[in-house]
């Protein structure tokens, strides 16, 4: 069964520090897609990116750089010079797929962490 | 580009009633996916639709149901409310019909049951 595990319940730093959060997962399927989204106390939850479990390239998008790595399971996100405004809750979400690529539709998310960036 | 829409924002309802909430996903999707955050439980999925049809369905009662319509707009309909049902049922959207393309959000419905 697929489970996605996030350790760090809470996080809170002071502006500009880095942060790193984690996200490790188990799934059986060969061919899977990793996921993170951001929820704002707001409540809707906002896309950060997807991973193709085939794509083990590292991205990065302005302050925000992910880094997958299938050898431990994991796909952690960081945020660079972190800012008031990345106090959120954030989520990291697997989707598994059969061998063709068609998942079941089903996202299942790891627990969250709240990050909170003090002024 | 609108995104995820959903009504009401706020519903309160009493245990045993019936509740009715509905969700217009982003222009050019087809499919519709149903998830509940409940405090304590995380967000938990619960439906998915494609074209009309129900495509998959989470670890939740037979009172817990949907639909789809022609416009691919959503329904999910919850009978004999629980007190546990209390939580925010979050909507999302996404193109095609294979179920990896990413999901898009939308503001979610708060049900409070007393």
């Amino acid at each position: 069964a697929q489970k996605v595990t996030q350790a760090q319940t809470e996080i809170s730093v002071v502006e500009k520090e880095d942060v790193t959060l984690d996200c490790v997962y188990e799934t059986r399927d060969t061919t899977y897609y990793l996921f993170w989204y951001k929820q704002p106390p707001s409540g809707e939850l906002v896309f950060l990116i997807r991973r193709n479990s085939f794509d083990e390239q590292n991205e990065i998008s302005g302050r925000y750089s992910w880094n997958f790595q299938k050898s431990t399971s994991s796909f952690n996100f960081t945020i660079t010079a972190s800012q008031v405004v990345d106090s959120a809750v954030y989520f990291c979400a697997l989707s598994e797929a059969n061998a063709g690529g068609t998942s079941y539709g089903k996202l299942t998310f790891g627990q969250g962490t709240i990050l909170t960036v003090h002024p | 580009e609108a995104g995820v829409t959903q009504s009401p924002t706020h519903l309160i309802k009493t245990r045993g009633q019936q509740a009715t909430l509905r969700c217009s996903p982003i222009s050019g999707h087809t499919s519709v996916y149903w998830y509940q955050q409940a405090l304590g439980l995380g967000l938990q999925f619960l439906l998915w639709y494609d074209e009309g049809e129900e495509r998959n369905r989470g670890n939740f009662p037979p009172r817990f149901s949907g639909r789809q319509f022609p416009n691919y707009s959503s329904e999910l309909n919850v009978n004999a409310l629980e007190l546990e049902d209390s939580a925010l049922y979050l909507c999302a959207s996404s193109v095609g019909q294979w179920g990896q393309e990413t999901q898009y959000f939308g503001p979610g419905t708060r049900l409070l049951v007393l």
